[in-house]
């Protein structure tokens, strides 16, 4: 089973400031998903990685595959960004793609 | 606009009373999913498809059935459901080739009582 860690598990932020939040995990994954979920609870997919590096915006993915760590970068935070982030890695088993989560990082933008 | 479609978004019903929770896209997505997620434990896999009547358990499938009749659709079945799972539901969908970003649904909180 894939166990997957995430940190912090709550990080309050000024606006503005650089954030980070981190992901590991225990065995050989096909990718890694970055989510952001909002208080009303809707979930949106933001980064699928399986090697190297993305941008989107603000934000930033990146993926070391023989550390077994993602990172999640958040510049010039906005208190917009206030959700919960959540990493998924994907494991490819014989009979399809099966998906396991961290618990989540509550991140506050405060002003 | 691309989406994933879950029904009832709230229900309340009592221990055993079978329901189904309705997942469709309209994307044309080969993989589709459900989750529930649950304070302190996050996000976990029920059940998965790849494709049209192929599916496969997830991490946690006790308790639940799915089926996938159609490409487009992908209900989730409590055939007798109990305090235990009340929980908040999430289906998803994404494609198996190209760009695979997963689409999720609004979600279904569902209290059995």
């Amino acid at each position: 089973k894939n166990e997957v860690e995430q940190s912090p598990q709550n990080l309050t932020a000024q606006e503005g400031e650089f954030i980070t939040i981190n992901c590991s995990y225990s065995v050989g994954i096909s990718a890694l998903h970055w989510l952001q979920q909002h208080p009303g609870g809707g979930i949106v997919s933001l980064f699928m990685l399986s090697s190297g590096k993305k941008k989107h915006g603000r934000l930033i993915a990146t993926i070391n595959i023989q550390e077994k760590h993602s990172s999640l970068h958040i510049t010039a935070s906005h208190p917009r960004d206030s959700a919960v982030y959540i990493c998924a890695v994907r494991y490819k088993k014989n009979t399809g793609n099966q998906f396991y989560f961290g618990t989540g990082t509550s991140l506050t933008v405060i002003p | 606009e691309a989406q994933v479609t879950q029904n009832p978004r709230y229900l309340i019903t009592v221990t055993g009373k079978k329901l189904t929770v309705t997942c469709s896209q309209n994307m044309n997505h080969e993989y589709m999913s459900w989750y529930r997620q649950d304070p302190g434990l996050g996000l976990r896999q029920i059940y998965y498809s790849m494709n049209v009547e192929v599916t496969d358990k997830g991490d946690v499938p006790e308790g639940y059935k799915v089926s996938r009749k159609e490409k487009r659709n992908f209900p989730l079945i409590l055939e007798s459901p109990s305090p235990n799972q009340t929980s908040l539901y999430f289906c998803a969908s994404s494609s198996l080739t190209g760009n695979t970003e997963a689409f999720f649904g609004q979600g279904t909180r569902l209290t059995v009582v």
